[in-house]
């Protein structure tokens, strides 16, 4: 079983819909969550970072840790089809690397 | 904030000629630097991480390898590429371990 599960998708969702992307993970001992967007032929860039279980929003995106079922979501509300990337999961412990869930390729339609 | 410059942006090399591919940071100091290799529809691999100059651990043994001559510098080599060697190498920087990773734009390398 891997430490970090994502779905490849493609999930492909029509302009103006909410996206949700999901990462589970087996590893009870994370503490540090963030997920990336990467545009093809970019590298990975940042867009939230949180610490712990809840809720972080940043305009259109919010961010959901729910320790108790080992599960993060990013949600995305508006969607444009300048979101349309690969969206990346990552999380540690603070004390060893980046464990990465392998991405989810979003679409979104015009 | 951090930057992180890597270049080339592409590069097409035939098999067994060597390779050199450099990272460099700005704005910190004493980054925890990185090198990954993204291969389509497998997710990031760690290959080497470095947490000062002349600090190199290797996660992956392989054909490649890397060194820091300076705090905000990091270079990926090869003596001899393979063409398993083929992929999207990208560089990342940490402040400390626990803060977010941020990476450069990546190097596309093509072996043929």
């Amino acid at each position: 079983q891997k430490e970090v599960e994502q779905d490849p998708g493609p999930l492909s969702v029509p302009e103006g819909a909410i996206v949700s992307l999901n990462c589970t993970y087996s590893n009870s001992a994370f503490q540090y969550f963030m997920w990336y967007r990467q545009y093809s032929r970019k590298g990975p860039e940042l867009l939230m970072y949180t610490y712990s279980s809840g809720n972080k929003e940043d305009g259109r995106f919010t961010a959901q840790v729910d320790k108790s079922s080992k599960y993060i979501s990013l949600f995305i509300r508006d969607s444009q089809p300048s979101d349309s990337a690969t969206y990346l999961c990552a999380m540690n412990t603070g004390f060893q690397k980046l464990v990465f869930g392998t991405g989810t390729r979003l679409l979104v339609s015009p | 904030s951090q930057t992180i410059h890597q270049w080339p942006a592409t590069l097409v090399q035939p098999v067994g000629s060597p390779l050199s591919l450099e990272c460099t940071v700005e704005g910190t100091s004493n980054p925890n630097l990185y090198w990954y290799r993204q291969a389509a529809g497998r997710g990031l691999q760690l290959l080497f991480y470095s947490v000062g100059i002349g600090q190199i651990s290797s996660e992956v043994p392989q054909n490649l390898s890397a060194s820091r001559p300076q705090d905000r510098q990091f270079i990926l080599s090869s003596k001899k590429l393979l063409l398993s060697d083929s992929g999207f190498y990208l560089c990342a920087s940490e402040w400390d371990r626990g803060s977010p990773l941020h990476f450069g734009n990546g190097t596309r390398l093509t072996v043929t």
